[in-house]
């Protein structure tokens, strides 16, 4: 089955060391998100890449930062990590072209961050 | 600022009736909506979707309305199952730009008792 898949399902950092989550997809799919979700918040955009296009979020920290090597994989790197950015983070694919909007997302099963 | 809302956190429904998660949003822009369900430990799946040039629609037991002139949208489900207990969150993307980004709500946390 063509998917999202994020690895790892759980990290656990501690205060300021740098940590990297991955995602890969099968689904060939030109634009990869990562969201950021808290406890009983919305998923909340960080950036994009559409291609090979980076698109950072106007309020996005400056820790944050992501790499696209190929069109399958995405990465995260959060240089030192705060105890403010212990969440959930998503990893989501989708197919944007000219002209055909509206396509929805996909999304991996989730890292979940915590920071000691 | 939150451009979409769900204003109920949770709602509890008797299996085989009806579902109904509501949905509020600010932005007159938006154009798109989805729904997608969530259950624990996994990311969030797809449901269903409408465009703003309809009021609605429809796959299987689900159902989704928009009425745009109170910025308002609703999932119906029918017959409610207890496999359908999940966190729903309701989303909107903006028209106008060749990036479908999508504005989330909080979600509604269903669950479907026997």
């Amino acid at each position: 089955d063509a998917m999202v898949i994020q690895n790892p399902r759980y990290q656990v950092t501690q205060f300021g060391k740098p940590v990297t989550l991955s995602c890969s997809q099968t689904l060939n799919h030109n634009v990869m998100y990562w969201y950021q979700q808290k406890s009983s918040q919305a998923p909340k955009l960080l950036f994009h890449y559409y291609d090979k296009d980076f698109n950072n979020e106007a309020d996005t920290p400056d820790n944050f930062q992501s790499r696209r090597p190929n069109t399958s994989f995405c990465f995260l790197d959060i240089r030192s990590p705060g105890l403010g950015d212990a969440a959930m983070y998503l990893c989501a694919t989708s197919r944007e072209a000219q002209g055909k909007r509206n396509q929805p997302q996909h999304f991996g099963d989730g890292t979940r961050l915590s920071i000691l | 600022d939150q451009q979409v809302k769900q204003n109920s956190p949770s709602l509890s429904v008797q299996e085989g009736r009806i579902s109904i998660l509501n949905c509020d949003y600010t932005n007159s822009m938006f154009d798109y909506f989805l729904w997608y369900k969530k259950y624990p430990a996994e990311g969030p799946t797809f449901l269903i979707s409408i465009s703003s040039i309809k009021d609605k629609n429809e796959d299987g037991r689900f159902t989704v309305f928009l009425n745009k002139s109170a910025k308002h949208l609703s999932l119906h489900i029918v017959p409610s199952q207890p496999g359908d207990s999940a966190v729903y969150f309701c989303a909107a993307s903006e028209g106008g730009s060749t990036l479908g980004r999508l504005y989330f709500g909080r979600g509604t946390q269903l669950t479907v008792w026997p």
